[in-house]
């Protein structure tokens, strides 16, 4: 089975539908992330969490919210689903780097990504 | 602010050695990442240094100059498998997460 699974694989929606896309990890890992990926821009980060209580806010978190259901659960809603918001969504999870004085390396495992087409 | 530069398209021939490079501008620098994706893939990790030097994995070697800001992607005795978009990330410590460059699209051809 995959350590990080993100469902549905593919959606489509109507502008202004409210959609959640969901994210389950069995790696034990603390930390997730909520990535979108458009052609030519990379991976953009929208919101991050690092533990359950803990939500911040990424690059390009306007027009998203998130909850962090438990360790294992990281969902990603847009209120109002926009054409702009047609992209290719990761969920990430990662462990925190443990070194004392620095960060030793951060391997972030991604799920296989969400297709998502506003009309 | 923080940004990370990298060629939008490198093209290679098979067994052939092909170089992508990425500067960056960080604050409170940590290490430089490299991550490959295959076309409907997910990313996948492939290296990090958080040191000057070259760390070498197999076929594919990572370089890092903290003085320079600079860091470059060795991939050697390319396979048609190596066809991919590659992308540099710095971990930055300020923000306690990786910001990823907008990736290079690796062709290889027969």
């Amino acid at each position: 089975d995959a350590d990080v699974t993100q469902t549905p694989r593919n959606r489509i929606t109507k502008t202004g539908k409210r959609i959640m896309l969901e994210c389950s990890q069995t790696k034990g890992h603390d930390r997730m992330y909520w990535y979108r990926q458009d052609p030519g821009l990379g991976l953009r980060l929208i919101y991050y969490s690092f533990d359950v209580k803990d939500i911040n806010k990424g690059e390009i978190s306007d027009g998203y919210s998130v909850s962090r259901q438990a360790q294992a659960k990281f969902s990603l809603s847009l209120e109002s689903a926009i054409p702009n918001q047609t992209a290719l969504y990761f969920c990430a999870t990662s462990d925190p780097p443990g070194l004392a004085g620095g960060p030793a390396e951060e391997t972030q495992y991604f799920g296989p990504g969400t297709r998502l087409l506003v009309l | 602010g923080q940004s990370l530069e990298q060629p939008s398209e490198v093209t290679a021939v098979e067994g052939a050695i092909v170089q992508i490079n990425c500067t960056y501008q960080t604050s409170g620098f940590y290490g430089l990442s490299w991550y490959q994706q295959h076309d409907g893939g997910a990313p996948t990790f492939l290296s990090y240094n958080a040191l000057d030097g070259l760390e070498e994995t197999g076929r594919f070697s990572s370089f890092l100059s903290r003085s320079d800001s600079y860091g470059y992607l060795l991939l050697q005795e390319l396979q048609m498998k190596d066809s991919a978009s590659y992308f540099c990330a710095v971990f930055s410590g300020g923000y306690n997460k990786l910001i990823f460059g907008a990736g290079t699209r690796l062709a290889v051809h027969p």
